[in-house]
Protein backbone atom coordinates (compact mmCIF):
# COMPACT_ATOMS: atom_id res chain seq x y z
CA UNK A 1 0.00 0.00 0.00
CA UNK A 2 1.07 3.59 -0.75
CA UNK A 3 1.89 5.24 2.20
CA UNK A 4 3.16 8.77 3.07
CA UNK A 5 5.19 9.93 6.37
CA UNK A 6 5.78 13.37 7.32
CA UNK A 7 6.75 12.36 10.77
CA UNK A 8 7.39 16.18 12.17
CA UNK A 9 4.19 17.18 13.42
CA UNK A 10 5.41 20.87 13.85
CA UNK A 11 8.23 23.17 14.03
CA UNK A 12 9.48 26.29 15.31
CA UNK A 13 12.06 28.07 13.75
CA UNK A 14 13.38 31.78 14.16
CA UNK A 15 13.21 33.91 10.79
CA UNK A 16 16.62 33.33 8.92
CA UNK A 17 17.06 30.13 10.19
CA UNK A 18 17.09 27.00 7.85
CA UNK A 19 14.78 24.20 8.20
CA UNK A 20 13.96 21.36 6.56
CA UNK A 21 10.85 19.34 6.47
CA UNK A 22 11.22 15.23 5.93
CA UNK A 23 8.92 13.23 4.38
CA UNK A 24 9.27 9.55 3.65
CA UNK A 25 7.41 7.24 1.31
CA UNK A 26 6.14 4.09 0.61
CA UNK A 27 5.01 2.49 -3.02
CA UNK A 28 5.63 -0.82 -5.01
CA UNK A 29 5.20 1.49 -8.52
CA UNK A 30 7.64 1.91 -10.13
CA UNK A 31 6.68 5.26 -11.52
CA UNK A 32 5.12 7.63 -9.77
CA UNK A 33 5.52 10.96 -8.86
CA UNK A 34 6.07 13.35 -5.43
CA UNK A 35 4.60 16.67 -5.00
CA UNK A 36 4.72 19.28 -2.07
CA UNK A 37 1.81 21.65 -1.11
CA UNK A 38 2.25 24.53 1.29
CA UNK A 39 -1.02 25.64 2.79
CA UNK A 40 -1.64 28.68 4.57
CA UNK A 41 -4.04 29.59 7.56
CA UNK A 42 -6.41 30.57 4.65
CA UNK A 43 -6.73 27.55 3.31
CA UNK A 44 -5.91 26.82 0.07
CA UNK A 45 -2.77 24.42 -1.57
CA UNK A 46 -0.47 26.23 -2.92
CA UNK A 47 1.83 23.99 -5.34
CA UNK A 48 5.56 23.87 -4.86
CA UNK A 49 7.01 21.21 -7.04
CA UNK A 50 6.52 17.95 -8.62
CA UNK A 51 9.05 15.09 -8.80
CA UNK A 52 8.98 11.76 -10.88
CA UNK A 53 10.87 8.62 -9.47
CA UNK A 54 12.74 8.45 -12.40
CA UNK A 55 14.30 12.11 -11.63
CA UNK A 56 16.32 11.80 -8.68
CA UNK A 57 18.14 15.32 -9.43
CA UNK A 58 17.87 17.56 -6.73
CA UNK A 59 15.84 20.86 -7.10
CA UNK A 60 16.37 24.59 -5.85
CA UNK A 61 13.91 27.23 -6.57
CA UNK A 62 15.09 30.04 -4.69
CA UNK A 63 15.09 29.69 -1.13
CA UNK A 64 13.81 26.10 -1.62
CA UNK A 65 15.21 23.26 -2.35
CA UNK A 66 14.37 19.79 -2.43
CA UNK A 67 16.58 16.03 -1.91
CA UNK A 68 15.06 13.01 -3.49
CA UNK A 69 17.03 9.86 -2.58
CA UNK A 70 15.12 6.71 -3.62
CA UNK A 71 17.48 4.83 -1.75
CA UNK A 72 16.16 5.77 1.44
CA UNK A 73 12.60 6.91 -0.28
CA UNK A 74 12.70 10.36 1.46
CA UNK A 75 11.63 13.63 -0.45
CA UNK A 76 13.13 16.05 2.33
CA UNK A 77 12.51 19.76 1.52
CA UNK A 78 14.16 22.86 2.73
CA UNK A 79 13.63 26.59 2.73
CA UNK A 80 17.12 28.33 3.45
CA UNK A 81 16.90 31.73 5.36
CA UNK A 82 13.19 31.23 6.07
CA UNK A 83 10.80 34.35 6.85
CA UNK A 84 7.70 34.83 8.38
CA UNK A 85 5.45 34.57 5.83
CA UNK A 86 6.77 30.70 5.15
CA UNK A 87 4.87 30.09 8.04
CA UNK A 88 2.22 27.35 6.68
CA UNK A 89 1.29 23.64 7.27
CA UNK A 90 3.37 22.00 4.29
CA UNK A 91 2.47 18.80 2.90
CA UNK A 92 4.01 15.98 1.28
CA UNK A 93 1.95 14.29 -1.54
CA UNK A 94 2.60 10.54 -3.63
CA UNK A 95 0.28 9.69 -6.14
CA UNK A 96 -1.50 6.76 -5.69
CA UNK A 97 -4.06 4.25 -7.33
CA UNK A 98 -5.11 3.35 -10.83
CA UNK A 99 -6.77 7.22 -10.84
CA UNK A 100 -3.39 9.17 -9.83
CA UNK A 101 -4.90 10.27 -6.75
CA UNK A 102 -2.49 11.94 -4.41
CA UNK A 103 -1.97 10.36 -1.03
CA UNK A 104 -0.89 13.18 1.75
CA UNK A 105 0.77 12.92 4.44
CA UNK A 106 -0.24 14.07 7.62
CA UNK A 107 1.58 17.61 7.38
CA UNK A 108 4.22 19.69 8.89
CA UNK A 109 3.35 22.41 10.60
CA UNK A 110 6.03 25.58 10.29
CA UNK A 111 5.87 28.40 12.67
CA UNK A 112 8.51 31.27 11.50
CA UNK A 113 8.91 33.22 14.18
CA UNK A 114 10.45 37.32 13.51
CA UNK B 1 -0.64 27.40 -13.48
CA UNK B 2 -3.83 25.89 -14.18
CA UNK B 3 -6.70 28.08 -12.16
CA UNK B 4 -9.10 25.78 -10.80
CA UNK B 5 -11.99 27.11 -8.99
CA UNK B 6 -14.23 26.37 -6.03
CA UNK B 7 -17.40 27.91 -5.00
CA UNK B 8 -18.49 28.69 -3.00
CA UNK B 9 -15.25 29.32 -0.21
CA UNK B 10 -17.63 29.55 2.86
CA UNK B 11 -20.78 27.99 3.85
CA UNK B 12 -23.42 27.96 6.88
CA UNK B 13 -26.12 25.68 6.59
CA UNK B 14 -28.96 24.69 8.99
CA UNK B 15 -29.12 20.81 9.68
CA UNK B 16 -31.01 18.75 7.26
CA UNK B 17 -30.66 21.52 4.06
CA UNK B 18 -28.52 20.18 1.68
CA UNK B 19 -25.15 22.35 0.33
CA UNK B 20 -23.88 21.96 -3.43
CA UNK B 21 -20.21 22.70 -4.29
CA UNK B 22 -18.67 23.18 -7.23
CA UNK B 23 -15.44 22.67 -8.97
CA UNK B 24 -14.50 24.77 -12.13
CA UNK B 25 -11.49 23.66 -14.35
CA UNK B 26 -11.09 27.95 -15.98
CA UNK B 27 -8.04 27.13 -18.72
CA UNK B 28 -7.76 23.07 -19.25
CA UNK B 29 -10.88 19.91 -19.42
CA UNK B 30 -10.07 17.60 -16.29
CA UNK B 31 -10.69 14.44 -17.10
CA UNK B 32 -10.37 13.88 -13.64
CA UNK B 33 -11.50 15.48 -10.26
CA UNK B 34 -10.84 14.43 -6.71
CA UNK B 35 -12.85 15.28 -3.83
CA UNK B 36 -10.86 15.40 -0.80
CA UNK B 37 -11.99 16.31 2.82
CA UNK B 38 -9.74 17.72 5.81
CA UNK B 39 -10.75 17.90 8.99
CA UNK B 40 -8.87 20.82 11.58
CA UNK B 41 -5.65 20.12 12.02
CA UNK B 42 -5.81 16.78 9.90
CA UNK B 43 -4.07 15.67 6.10
CA UNK B 44 -6.91 15.38 3.11
CA UNK B 45 -8.33 12.24 2.74
CA UNK B 46 -9.53 11.17 -0.46
CA UNK B 47 -13.22 10.83 -0.39
CA UNK B 48 -13.95 9.98 -4.24
CA UNK B 49 -12.81 10.46 -7.85
CA UNK B 50 -15.13 11.72 -10.53
CA UNK B 51 -14.39 10.77 -14.37
CA UNK B 52 -16.47 12.78 -16.67
CA UNK B 53 -19.59 11.24 -17.81
CA UNK B 54 -19.26 8.28 -15.40
CA UNK B 55 -19.75 7.71 -11.88
CA UNK B 56 -18.05 8.44 -9.08
CA UNK B 57 -15.98 6.39 -7.18
CA UNK B 58 -15.83 6.76 -3.62
CA UNK B 59 -13.60 5.49 -0.68
CA UNK B 60 -14.64 3.44 1.46
CA UNK B 61 -16.44 4.79 4.41
CA UNK B 62 -17.75 7.76 2.20
CA UNK B 63 -21.63 7.46 1.51
CA UNK B 64 -22.58 7.88 -1.35
CA UNK B 65 -25.86 8.91 -0.59
CA UNK B 66 -24.86 11.77 1.51
CA UNK B 67 -21.94 13.06 -0.66
CA UNK B 68 -23.67 13.36 -4.12
CA UNK B 69 -21.29 13.82 -6.83
CA UNK B 70 -21.83 14.81 -10.54
CA UNK B 71 -19.24 15.58 -13.26
CA UNK B 72 -21.15 16.67 -16.05
CA UNK B 73 -18.42 18.15 -18.38
CA UNK B 74 -14.70 18.42 -18.17
CA UNK B 75 -14.50 21.64 -16.61
CA UNK B 76 -17.26 21.20 -13.76
CA UNK B 77 -17.41 18.81 -10.91
CA UNK B 78 -20.72 19.33 -8.15
CA UNK B 79 -20.58 18.08 -4.76
CA UNK B 80 -23.54 17.69 -3.09
CA UNK B 81 -23.91 17.05 0.68
CA UNK B 82 -27.39 15.79 1.48
CA UNK B 83 -29.07 16.53 4.87
CA UNK B 84 -26.05 17.69 6.26
CA UNK B 85 -25.29 17.47 10.17
CA UNK B 86 -23.09 19.42 12.24
CA UNK B 87 -20.45 16.62 12.12
CA UNK B 88 -20.44 17.20 8.30
CA UNK B 89 -18.90 20.10 8.84
CA UNK B 90 -15.65 20.29 7.55
CA UNK B 91 -12.81 21.75 5.23
CA UNK B 92 -13.55 20.15 1.70
CA UNK B 93 -11.11 20.88 -1.41
CA UNK B 94 -11.61 19.73 -5.09
CA UNK B 95 -8.53 18.65 -7.39
CA UNK B 96 -8.46 18.57 -11.21
CA UNK B 97 -5.86 17.19 -13.66
CA UNK B 98 -5.76 17.21 -17.48
CA UNK B 99 -4.53 13.35 -17.83
CA UNK B 100 -2.94 10.72 -15.68
CA UNK B 101 0.72 11.91 -13.67
CA UNK B 102 -0.07 15.54 -14.98
CA UNK B 103 0.52 17.75 -12.19
CA UNK B 104 -3.03 18.05 -9.81
CA UNK B 105 -4.45 21.66 -9.39
CA UNK B 106 -6.49 22.22 -6.54
CA UNK B 107 -9.36 24.74 -5.32
CA UNK B 108 -9.42 27.12 -3.05
CA UNK B 109 -11.17 25.16 -0.69
CA UNK B 110 -14.96 25.33 1.00
CA UNK B 111 -15.41 25.55 4.31
CA UNK B 112 -18.39 23.85 5.35
CA UNK B 113 -20.48 24.53 9.18
CA UNK B 114 -23.34 22.75 9.58
CA UNK B 115 -25.68 24.19 12.58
Amino acid sequence: AQKVTQAQTEISVVEKEDVTLDCVYETRDTTYYLFWYKQPPSGELVFLIRRNSFDEQNEISGRYSWNFQKSTSSFNFTITASQVVDSAVYFCALTGGSQGNLIFGKGTKLSVKP
Amino acid sequence: GAVVSQHPSRVICKSGTSVKIECRSLDFQATTMFWYRQFPKKSLMLMATSNEGSKATYEQGVEKDKFLINHASLTLSTLTVTSAHPEDSSFYICSAREGTYTEAFFGQGTRLTVV
